[in-house]
């Protein structure tokens, strides 16, 4: 089972940020936060991971709370091809769990 | 090149035919995965090898056979399939099967109807 909770949908207005919360309150010291998203009807696209820091790269940043039990993705400007499902994972063992994610639509 | 090739992107098939998936990747990765999606539900993991040896069976039915003849191909082998087993199919690679998990780059996916 999933050891993630996701809004299962958010609103954004088109070239605000997006920010993507996810709950995981269980999660042990060695395990990380990935962050996938899946645009209709296409593969799953690696976005970001993190551990215990802040994290950003081009596509978006990841922000973890000290405690580590929540994280936030956030996509500093919103397009209409950020629409997508948002998973956070966290990874178990040698395997991801996609959990149910979050839908995001990015309104004009 | 982070790019996972999947062909074909469409397969209609019947309960008794016998049919392939093929899956090609050309990142040096030594880890290859095989996920089902159903419409509107995550992917389920279904198989994964490391160094073309099959390492995680995550219980799915011997209907289904994967191959790795090499580190750069993954193939599934459908036989006698259910219509109940139609479903997005992704492959995807990663540098090693790692603890913990890797980063994973997923294809576009086979859409394979079962009829």
């Amino acid at each position: 089972d999933a050891k993630t909770t996701q809004p299962p949908s958010m609103d954004c207005a088109e070239g605000r940020a997006a920010n993507l919360p996810c709950n995981h309150s269980t999660i042990s010291g060695n395990e990380y936060v990935y962050w996938y998203r899946q645009i209709h009807s296409q593969g799953p696209q690696y976005i970001i991971h993190g551990l215990k820091n802040n994290e950003t790269n081009e596509m978006a940043s990841l922000i973890i709370t000290e405690d580590r039990k929540s994280s936030t993705l956030i996509l500093p400007h919103a397009t209409l091809r950020d629409t997508a499902v948002y998973y956070c994972i966290i990874t178990r063992d040698d395997k991801i769990i996609f959990g149910k994610g979050t839908r995001l639509h990015i309104l004009p | 090149d982070t790019e996972v090739t999947q062909t074909p992107k469409h397969l209609v098939m019947g309960m008794t035919n016998k049919k392939s998936l093929k899956c090609e990747q050309h990142m040096g990765h030594r880890a290859m995965y095989w996920y089902k999606q159903k419409a509107k539900k995550p992917p389920e993991l279904m198989f994964v090898y490391s160094y073309e040896k099959l390492s995680i069976n995550e219980s799915v039915p011997s209907r289904f056979s994967p191959e790795c003849p090499n580190s750069s191909l993954l193939n599934l082998h459908l036989h006698a399939l259910q219509p109940e087993d139609s479903a997005l199919y992704l492959c995807a690679s990663s540098q090693f099967h790692s603890l913990p998990a890797d980063t994973q780059y997923f294809g576009p996916g086979t859409r394979l109807t079962v009829l």
